[in-house]
């Protein structure tokens, strides 16, 4: 199965908001509300950010917000802040496996 | 403080047989399911096999199947990772990650053993 389609890289100023889009198909990111989002810095575990579409777990910054409409996902930072340059994956369930990641997306704070 | 510590990896001949542990701490292992996921150098994170908090349901990617083997020991509060048949695409650092029964997340992550498959 094909991972889940996310643009390459994603820039902002400091304070400015981006989103990032998560494109996938009836089969996963539109069939149901089990998207993910995961932030990654280099050598480090990746961080778990936004789960079922738009919830965020205990002591992830309100300044991460997801949703969805139809087979695209997308998770916005406003406010952005130099701390937040890192790759972020959008995760899914799908009907033929138990996850299917996203091609990935490096963020840059210009 | 909920942990899980990767271990395992090395450099490995290809054909070579490889076997990856995840012991986890500060939980109670045998309720929640159970994720391999790696990232070779310069790509990005690809979901590898899961396996359910009892052991029983297992899945695997198309590119590991039939090759790699996911198993755990409750009593021990570890997952493994046998690995088979080794290539040089299978060069990534593997991590394991959990996801609560009944949901579709990884919740908590280890920090990765690396695997590097090389003659």
């Amino acid at each position: 199965q094909s991972a889940l389609t996310q643009p390459a890289s994603v820039s902002g100023s400091p304070g400015q908001s981006i989103t990032i889009s998560c494109t996938g198909t009836s089969s996963d990111v539109g069939g149901y509300y089990y998207v993910s989002w995961y932030q990654h810095h280099p050598g480090k575990a990746p961080k778990l950010m936004i789960y079922e579409v738009s919830n965020r777990p205990s002591g992830v910054s309100d300044r991460f917000s997801g949703s969805k409409s139809g087979n695209t996902a997308s998770l916005t930072i406003s406010g952005l802040q130099a701390e937040d340059e890192a790759d972020y994956y959008c995760g899914s369930y799908t009907s033929s496996s138990p996850f299917l990641f996203g091609t990935g997306t490096k963020v840059t704070v210009l | 403080q909920m942990q899980l510590v990767e271990s395992g990896g090395g450099v490995v001949q290809p054909g070579r047989s490889l076997r990856l542990s995840c012991a986890a701490s500060g939980f109670t292992f045998s309720s929640f399911a159970l994720h391999w996921v790696r990232q070779a150098p310069g790509k990005g994170l690809e979901w590898v096999a899961f396996i359910s908090y009892g052991g029983t349901n297992k899945y695997y990617a198309d590119s590991v199947k039939g090759r790699f083997t996911i198993s755990r020991d409750n009593s021990k509060n570890t997952l493994y990772l046998q690995m088979n048949s080794l290539r040089a695409e299978d060069t990534a650092v593997y991590y394991c990650a959990r996801q609560e029964e009944g949901y579709y997340y990884m919740d908590v992550w280890g920090k990765g053993t690396t695997v590097t498959v090389s003659s």
